[in-house]
């Protein structure tokens, strides 16, 4: 099975900074690649999904994720944070049915 | 989309006690999952469970610890049994949402229960 692999386990930046919350799952094989956020206190939600086409996806919000199969890759990317992005963002994998989850990202957002 | 509704949303038990949790969605889906979110960890899923047929365990996971109960389309139930404080976690109930298929559909998830064992 996939492993989800998520290089930082907590990132801080101030307000407008840039974003980019790294994401590599274990090898390669057809999946459909998501990011979820969960905001303080409320369940997890689907920010963005690839499944096929344009490598570059845009979500909710004004995060976009690029898909670069070469690196096993799916970068969580937003030019400019704002103070309300402050959640845990989790990076998951779905080969034939079988959902893999990251360790999630924990993001605060300074105003 | 799909509402999914979990009760209890938080609870305090003692040491060999057993809970059951509750999860209901407003429509009718095919697969269920649950999964645990243990401090500071990923997602682990626990059991697929579908309507009409056993549950689907995870290697880990058994039934005899977390029985699982699935009797219509809108319904499902995870009980944690002979509780101790490893299995202090918050436990997640999703459902797939066909997009093409069920196997590529995205999960949605109820807000969880959080459960402390003592």
């Amino acid at each position: 099975a996939q492993s989800v692999s998520q290089h930082n386990h907590h990132v801080i930046l101030s307000e407008a900074a840039s974003l980019e919350l790294g994401c590599n799952y274990s090898y390669g094989g057809t999946v459909n690649l998501f990011w979820y956020v969960q905001y303080p206190g409320q369940h997890l939600q689907l920010l963005l999904k690839y499944f096929s086409g344009d490598p570059l996806v845009k979500g909710i919000k004004g995060f976009e994720a690029e898909f670069i199969k070469s690196k096993f890759s799916f970068n969580l990317r937003k030019p400019s944070v704002q103070w309300s992005d402050t959640a845990e963002y989790f990076c998951a994998v779905n080969e034939r049915g079988d959902m893999r989850f990251g360790a999630g990202t924990r993001l605060t957002v300074k105003p | 989309s799909a509402v999914i509704s979990q009760k209890p949303s938080r609870d305090i038990c003692q040491r060999g006690t057993s809970l059951t949790i509750q999860c209901q969605v407003d429509s009718q889906v095919t697969m269920m999952f649950w999964y645990r979110q243990q401090p500071g960890q990923s997602l682990t899923l626990i059991a697929t469970a579908n309507q009409g047929s056993e549950a689907t365990y995870e290697s880990g996971f058994v039934i005899d610890k977390f029985p699982i109960s699935r009797p219509n389309l809108t319904f499902s139930t995870l009980t944690v049994s002979n509780m101790s404080p490893e299995d202090s976690s918050i436990y997640l109930c999703s459902v797939v949402v066909p997009a093409r298929g069920p196997t590529t559909g995205e999960l949605f998830f109820g807000e969880g229960s959080r459960l402390t064992v003592l």
